[in-house]
């Protein structure tokens, strides 16, 4: 399978624990984005890294979020002291350079789907 | 801060009926429009535009950019209940971030 790789599937936690999430992107792709899903709304922008320089994050994202892709390979998203409004599906996507300054399109993965008790 | 809107947010339709779902857009370095099908998984890729007035083609479904009034449409033809789904519409920015809209829920009957 050559597709973006999200593990866990299903995380459940209680509130206040730690999570850590990964991303497999696509070989070769060098952008990797990391969006955010709640019910009835559009993936939310969390984080973009262009190999592994991370180039933009959202101001929505608090101080308890932090997002790595050291090798600029394979990236970790993780949630500190984790809240109940944290509950959401986590999504990765991974795109390759194109030619030009346009986008090319992003690939996902099937998410990690989140829920805080 | 970057915006995109897509309406309706729900449809409801027969098979048969042909859609056209819309998407406008705020984005800083405006680069590329991109729209989605998501059933129950992620997001799967349907389209790319990046020129003005250039149709792109695929089945039944079809999109074209407008950059001049920041607005793009995805028209479905002949629905199937199969086309049941909501279509996220993504504008790509600056840094190639991609903002996506709420979403169209378009439901298909029998």
């Amino acid at each position: 399978d050559t597709g973006v790789s999200q593990n866990p599937r299903h995380k459940i936690t209680k509130r206040g624990q730690n999570v850590t999430f990964r991303c497999d992107p696509i070989s070769e792709h060098n952008r990797l984005y990391w969006y955010r899903q709640t019910l009835g709304q559009g993936p939310e922008f969390l984080t973009y890294f262009q190999n592994e320089a991370q180039l933009e994050k959202s101001r929505l994202l608090s101080d308890r979020f932090s997002a790595e892709r050291p090798k600029g390979s394979f990236s970790t998203l993780e949630i500190q002291r984790t809240e109940q409004g944290d509950s959401a599906m986590y999504l990765c996507a991974s795109s390759f350079p194109g030619t030009g300054t346009a986008n090319t399109e992003a690939f996902f993965g099937q998410g990690t789907r989140l829920t805080v008790v | 801060e970057d915006k995109v809107v897509q309406s309706p947010l729900s449809l409801v339709v027969h098979e048969g009926d042909t859609v056209t779902l819309n998407c406008s857009y705020e984005v800083t370095n405006f680069r590329s429009l991109l729209w989605y099908k998501q059933e129950k998984k992620a997001p799967t890729f349907l389209f790319m535009l990046t020129s003005s007035g250039i149709e792109k083609k695929s089945g039944r479904l079809s999109s074209i950019l407008d950059k001049k009034e920041l607005f793009s449409i995805l028209n479905i033809t002949a629905t199937q209940t199969g086309d049941s789904a909501v279509y996220l519409c993504a504008a790509g920015g600056s840094n190639y971030k991609l903002t996506f809209g709420k979403g169209t829920l378009l439901t298909v009957n029998p």
